[in-house]
């Protein structure tokens, strides 16, 4: 079946510092790859998606691209904040974008 | 964006009661909604999907009886968790999808059975 894996956390970065979650993923056919941020306190938003190989999702400053060839997924910053302090969730799901996948989430924690 | 609130945000009862957990969409109306519940440093899981007018699809597992989904307006789901007990303590979240297949999440709501 489906799956998502990416990186435990906490992955502890000073402000300023260049971020890469990992996740890699398995499912049959061609799936849609999202990245999920979940700020405390708030409900999971939609940081950014990629819905077939080689697309690059971006928002905010965070980039990731669906590499088909490694099952990949890694999210990606250049220069982190404090306010990115958050848990970040890799997920997956079929065409009918009918059921989302999760990984375990990654807890980042960015100091000034 | 889109809003989706859950009602309440943290509930606290005793072993044997039943509790209701609220999903509302405050400015789409959802046809379809989801139910996940997340434990400590897992991921969520999935456990059903919450249709507007008829009965829920329940993931493998999950059951049924034990957590009743209702979806009887295109802007609320409630999860009911009957006779809860102390292995039912965990976080649940919802999610709901506008007409344009975008999923918007609420902010969960943490049971902690006695």
């Amino acid at each position: 079946g489906n799956s998502v894996t990416q990186m435990e956390g906490p992955v502890t970065l000073s402000e300023e510092a260049f971020l890469t979650i990992n996740c890699t993923y398995t499912a049959t056919g061609y799936p849609s790859l999202f990245w999920y941020v979940q700020y405390p306190g708030e409900g999971l938003q939609l940081l950014l998606k990629a819905t077939k190989a080689d697309d690059k999702g971006s928002n905010k400053g965070f980039e990731a691209t669906y590499r088909k060839e490694t099952t990949s997924f890694h999210l990606e910053k250049g220069s982190v904040q404090v306010s990115d302090s958050a848990v970040y969730f890799c997920a997956l799901s079929d065409k009918g974008f009918q059921k989302l996948v999760f990984g375990t989430g990654t807890r980042l924690l960015v100091s000034p | 964006g889109a809003v989706v609130s859950q009602h309440p945000s943290r509930v606290i009862c005793k072993s044997g009661t039943s509790v209701k957990i609220e999903c509302r969409s405050l400015d789409f109306q959802a046809t379809t909604m989801f139910w996940y519940r997340q434990f400590p440093k897992q991921s969520l899981m999935l456990m059903a999907t919450s249709n507007e007018g008829s009965k829920a699809t329940y993931e493998q597992g999950v059951e049924k009886d034990k957590f009743l989904i209702n979806h009887a307006s295109l802007t609320l789901s409630t999860l009911t968790v009957t006779s809860a007990h102390p292995e039912d303590s965990s976080f649940y979240i919802c999610s709901a999808r506008d007409n344009r297949g975008e999923l918007f999440f609420g902010e969960g709501s943490r049971l902690t059975v006695l």
